[in-house]
């Protein structure tokens, strides 16, 4: 079955360490994305990459880091830097040109 | 700036009633719009799209309005069903671009 896969579903750190988000797609889709979710205020945009070996800032980049190295990974590093990092984090991915957003079910990172 | 607004951050139905969930837009140059539906710890799924060419489009029991001179659209889900109970996310994207900027989210309570 075609899909894709975030893990961990729940991961906690302690306040000052990095942590690194999987996200995996076996649809061959080029486009993935990283959103992050905080009640009331939505899915908003932190990394995305249309082809492998780029990737651009979405609205709240500052803290965070991607990487592309192959079409089906997308990894999201939460950086010591990211100020409130506590979140749900959902990555998604779609073809080019095409709207539909194919998403994982999330990691629910907690930081103390 | 919030591009895409849901003003209405929870609406309560009773089964087999219509829902109407709402949702306004600021910039003119989206031509696609998407409703997601999300359940708890879960990734948002896809439901239903239209584009700006269009004025409605139908699916089942979900019907999906744009107005494109109030720039608002309106998702119609009847007869509502307890299982619809989520919350519901709109999504716009404007040419040349695979981004989705997602609203703020309504969340629909289904009670018998």
């Amino acid at each position: 079955d075609g899909g894709i896969t975030q893990s961990p579903k729940y991961l906690f750190r302690k306040e000052g360490q990095n942590v690194t988000l999987s996200c995996e797609q076996n649809l061959n889709h080029d486009a993935m994305y990283w959103y992050r979710q905080d009640p009331g205020q939505g899915l908003r945009l932190i990394y995305y990459s249309q082809i492998v070996n780029d990737f651009q800032k979405g609205d709240i980049a500052e803290g965070y880091s991607v990487s592309r190295e192959k079409k089906e990974s997308f990894p999201l590093t939460v950086t010591s830097a990211q100020k409130n990092p506590t979140a749900f984090y959902l990555c998604a991915s779609s073809i080019q040109q095409n709207y539909g957003y194919t998403f994982g079910s999330g990691t629910r990172l907690t930081v103390v | 700036d919030q591009q895409v607004k849901q003003n209405s951050p929870s609406l309560s139905v009773q089964e087999g009633r219509i829902s109407i969930l709402n949702c306004d837009y600021t910039n003119s140059m989206f031509d696609y719009f998407l409703w997601y539906k999300k359940y708890p710890a879960e990734g948002p799924t896809f439901l239903i799209s239209i584009s700006s060419i269009k004025d409605k489009n139908e699916d089942g029991r979900f019907t999906v309005f744009l107005n494109k001179s109030a720039k608002h659209l309106s998702l119609h889900i009847v007869p509502s069903q307890p299982g619809d109970s989520a919350v519901y996310f709109c999504a716009a994207s404007a040419p040349n671009t695979d981004k989705l900027i997602f609203g703020t989210g309504t969340r629909l309570q289904v009670f018998p």
